[in-house]
């Protein structure tokens, strides 16, 4: 079947780096999103990696592994306002977008 | 601005009804989704639309139904044939379906309690 882990939840102090993983088993790959998701809100589209390496967008980067199904999402200088639940997915052979429970990202000051 | 209305954003319902949330987008999208969101668990895809008057089922459609007569909308009606209905629903919107880069802007959603 497939799959995607990431973590439930993960705390992090304002002003820190925090790294929120992702690990995937899917039919195929064609790409893997990260999206941002605060309570109750509509998820927004964060990064899309295709290719290994990293992509840096301001304080966000996220960074692929196509040979060990992995990724993480990279937030430095975090701030209050990036409390917010972290969604990952990856989109399989036949383009159908297979999602990760999310990761609840909690920042203390 | 451009974007994906939803509606209502809460709505309560009693045991054997039918509801239907409302999406509209204004984005020009020719591909619209609906995803059910319960804690724990990932986005599921109920049903999904790449054209005007042709949609497909998703993973969960069974006791949901929709239809697509214009590009701009895309309706959910939940039947009292769906055991489990309450939980979050999303409806999103793309350029087009079936490619790689396929961005998906969502709508603020709906979320419907059956009591």
């Amino acid at each position: 079947g497939q799959n995607i882990d990431q973590p439930t939840e993960m705390t992090a102090t304002e002003g820190a780096i925090v790294q929120i993983n992702c690990t995937y088993q899917t039919s195929g790959f064609n790409g893997l999103f990260w999206y941002q998701q605060h309570a109750g809100e509509a998820p927004t589209f964060l990064s899309y990696n295709v290719l290994d390496g990293l992509e840096e967008k301001g304080r966000f980067s996220s960074f692929l592994s196509r040979s060990k199904g992995y990724s993480y999402l990279l937030l430095k200088e975090l701030q209050m306002k990036d409390s917010a639940s972290y969604l990952c997915a990856v989109m399989d052979s036949n383009y159908q977008l297979i999602w990760g429970a999310g990761t609840k990202l909690i920042i203390k000051p | 601005d451009g974007g994906i209305t939803q509606s209502p954003k809460y709505l309560f319902r009693k045991e054997g009804q039918n509801v239907t949330l409302s999406c509209e987008q204004n984005l020009n999208h020719d591909a619209m989704y609906w995803y059910r969101q319960d804690p724990g668990q990932g986005l599921r895809l109920i049903y999904y639309s790449q054209i005007v008057n042709d949609f497909q089922k998703g993973d969960i459609a069974e006791g949901y139904s929709v239809s697509r007569e214009k590009k701009e909308s895309f309706p959910l009606t939940v039947t009292s044939a769906q055991k489990n209905p309450t939980a979050f629903y999303l409806c999103a919107s793309s350029i087009e379906a079936g490619s790689g880069a396929n961005v998906l802007t969502f709508g603020a959603g709906s979320r419907l309690t059956v009591l």
